[in-house]
């Protein structure tokens, strides 16, 4: 089975603060990872996402994620956030015939 | 392209009784999930159909069920209601194939379902 693990729950930045927020998965074969996004008020909708390649992937609105696979890792970066990066953001993966598992998201929060 | 369409967008239920929320994917998608969200829990996966077939089922009790049309359309049943399954139900649709979706998934805006 697979598994999403996100570290952080509650964070906290300043607008131009750098932001990395982190997320483990645990899957015992090749996997298609995920980042999205819920904006207060709106859908879920997809930030970023690796499938295979260039392990440095680029999303929407400066978003980046790295994929580790020996550290079974999939962080989200931002060189300095804004306002309206104020967001819940998810972790997923899939892995084989698997569904998507999701973590249990983390809620950012920006302050101007 | 139309986006994914869910309906209701909110209702409000009395414990014991059952209710139906319906999907309309983005057309050409066959794929269609069902989450539910809950503050604390995040996206637990309910269920997956593709071509009228239940591909993946999550671990809910059996007074939840779904089905998906021909037409791609699904719609999702709890019945026997009980409070904890307040929630905000999310359905999401994928371009797949046979072998499988990507997991690249689509979000409606979700069903807000209260149980009192």
């Amino acid at each position: 089975a697979q598994s999403v693990s996100q570290h952080n729950h509650h964070v906290i930045l300043s607008e131009a603060a750098s932001l990395e927020l982190g997320c483990n998965y645990s899957y015992g074969g090749t996997v298609n990872l995920f980042w999205y996004v819920q904006y207060p008020g709106q859908h879920l909708q997809l930030l970023l996402k690796y499938f295979s390649g260039d392990p440095l992937v680029k999303g929407i609105k400066g978003f980046e994620a790295e994929f580790i696979k020996s550290k079974f890792s999939f962080n989200l970066r931002k060189p300095s956030v804004q306002w309206s990066d104020t967001a819940e953001y998810f972790c997923a993966v899939k892995g084989g015939y698997q569904k998507v598992t999701f973590g249990t998201g983390t809620k950012l929060q920006v302050i101007p | 392209k139309a986006g994914v369409t869910q309906t209701p967008r909110y209702l409000i239920k009395t414990r014991g009784q059952q209710v139906t929320l319906s999907c309309s994917p983005i057309s050409g998608h066959r794929s269609v999930s069902w989450y539910q969200q809950t503050p604390g829990q995040g996206l637990q996966f309910l269920f997956e159909y593709f071509s009228e077939t239940q591909r993946n089922k999550g671990n809910f009790p059996g007074r939840f069920s779904g089905r998906q049309f021909s037409n791609s359309r699904s719609e999702m049943n709890v019945s026997t209601l009980e409070l904890g399954d307040s929630a905000l139900y999310l359905c999401a649709s994928s371009l797949a194939k046979t072998g499988g979706n990507t997991g690249e998934l689509f979000f409606g805006e979700g069903s807000r379902l209260t149980v009192l």
